[in-house]
């Protein structure tokens, strides 16, 4: 079954860039998008199809795909980004997450 | 706006089953596919299956084939999700996801949630 791999967690200061990496055999021929699940709270969709952002997500949040990765960057982050963050693709008509990234920003 | 609003927590017994519940508001119920998705306590996101609410068809993830039922009423605009034979790791909050919808069809994205269902499985 096909998987994709995101490391635990990733650390960012205040107004710096974070960049946040999904991994998967040949990802880069398929479309990936992003969610961002906040404690207690369900996911919200803030990237999809590789790099399109749904209304009401901030322009700080992009993201790209080739090869073998995926990649969500968050410019500027701001305190109000920490959360869990977590890629998905589909394969064989099946939703593959990744495992979840935990993003601090201190 | 889009609403998916799900039915109230659950006590489980080993063994038993649950029907957790999606009612849909602010959209053409049968023009978007519906997800469900688990989380375990402290655990990551779990891909369940997908219904068409437009005709009922169904696709399960293969963990969970023989276990889930997903069925939709299209009068009360609801979908609905069956799991069977609960064990304690099936504890968990459930989610219904509504898919973004492309060219009529699936886009295997998840563009609203419902606010998650919690099922306690528990002798």
């Amino acid at each position: 079954s096909y998987e994709l791999t995101q490391p635990p967690s990733v650390s960012v200061s205040p107004g710096q860039t974070a960049s946040i990496t999904c991994s998967g055999d040949k990802l880069g021929d398929k479309y990936a998008c992003w969610y961002q699940q906040k404690p207690g709270q369900s996911p919200v969709l803030v990237i999809y199809q590789d790099t399109k952002r749904p209304s009401g997500i901030p322009e700080r949040f992009s993201g790209s795909n080739s090869g073998n990765t995926a990649t969500l960057t968050i410019s500027g982050t701001q305190a109000m980004d920490e959360a869990d963050y977590y890629c998905q693709a589909w394969d064989s008509n099946t939703v593959v997450f990744g495992g979840g990234t935990k993003l601090t920003v201190l | 706006q889009v609403q998916l609003v799900q039915s109230g927590a659950e006590v489980k017994k080993p063994g038993a089953s649950v029907k957790v519940s999606c009612k849909a508001s602010g959209y053409t119920f049968t023009s978007y596919f519906m997800h469900w998705v688990r989380q375990a306590p402290g655990q990551g996101l779990e891909w369940m299956g997908i219904i068409n609410p437009s005709g009922g068809s169904t696709s399960y993830a293969q963990k969970f084939q023989g276990r889930v039922t997903m069925t939709r009423d299209t009068s009360t605009r609801t979908v609905y999700m069956e799991l069977s034979s609960l064990r304690s790791e099936d504890t968990a909050v459930y989610y219904c996801g509504r898919d973004r919808g492309c060219s009529g069809g699936s886009c295997y994205e998840l563009d609203q949630w419902g606010q998650g269902t919690l099922v306690t499985v528990s002798s």
